[in-house]
């Protein structure tokens, strides 16, 4: 399968500060990258689909100038969560579109604590 | 709601029995795949169902495609601990630019 990285796969920060986190399909360009956030003993939950070029489409109930997306090339989509507060402390994983219809590759996921 | 309802919710069996797990919903999917995750990892692509009625096998796991393509079925024949993990069904539905619909996951646990 296609094989997709995130950076940094832990991150602590203090409340109120801005954090980035890449998302980078390896081997393969991905025109459509999608970002998920996951809490404990939960399934995945879809906050925004990111193409390359254009802006990305966000989840109804996710707020797009706190969750900024930014897909500037073929295998580079960020996620920047703008002052972090704790109750934007999760587990936050990106995927890219395969070339089978409905195929998603995941990233290994990125574990955000805001104290 | 979940659009694709998962059961069941948790699972725990001995090392060398069988287990289902199923995917149900009411709409229809283009295409059906499987995942399963470890804690603090991303999930991992086991399978994709395309065609209503498809069974698909890998080794110890058979997974099918319901004709309708409404539901989905994961059986593991004589489970492993190493098999224990969340087990993520999703469904893309047609013009959908490739989005998922989850269901809520199924834990299981493989005791040895």
């Amino acid at each position: 399968g296609a094989v997709v990285s995130q950076h940094p796969s832990r991150v602590i920060c203090k409340s109120g500060t801005s954090v980035k986190i890449e998302c980078r399909s390896l081997d393969f360009q991905a025109t459509t990258m999608f970002w998920y956030r996951q809490f404990p003993k939960q399934s995945l939950m879809l906050m925004a689909t990111s193409n390359e070029g254009s802006k990305a489409t966000y989840e109804q109930g996710v707020e797009k100038d706190k969750f900024l997306i930014n897909h500037a090339s073929l295998t580079l989509s960020t996620l920047t969560v703008t002052s972090a507060h704790p109750e934007d402390s999760s587990f936050y994983i990106c995927s890219a579109r395969g070339l089978v219809p409905g195929t998603q590759y995941f990233g290994p996921g990125t574990r955000l604590l805001v104290l | 709601t979940q659009l694709l309802e998962q059961s069941p919710q948790f699972l725990s069996i001995q090392e060398g029995e069988n287990l289902t797990v199923y995917c149900n919903s009411s709409s229809v999917f283009s295409s059906l795949q499987w995942y399963r995750q470890e804690p603090g990892e991303g999930p991992v692509l086991l399978v994709t169902v395309v065609t209503g009625g498809e069974v698909k096998k890998l080794k110890r796991l058979t997974f099918q495609f319901g004709d309708a393509r409404k539901d989905s079925s994961l059986h593991i024949t004589a489970a492993q601990p190493g098999d224990t993990g969340l087990y993520l069904c999703a469904g893309a539905q047609a013009d959908s630019w490739g989005k998922l619909q989850f269901g809520a996951g199924t834990q299981v646990v493989v005791t040895p």
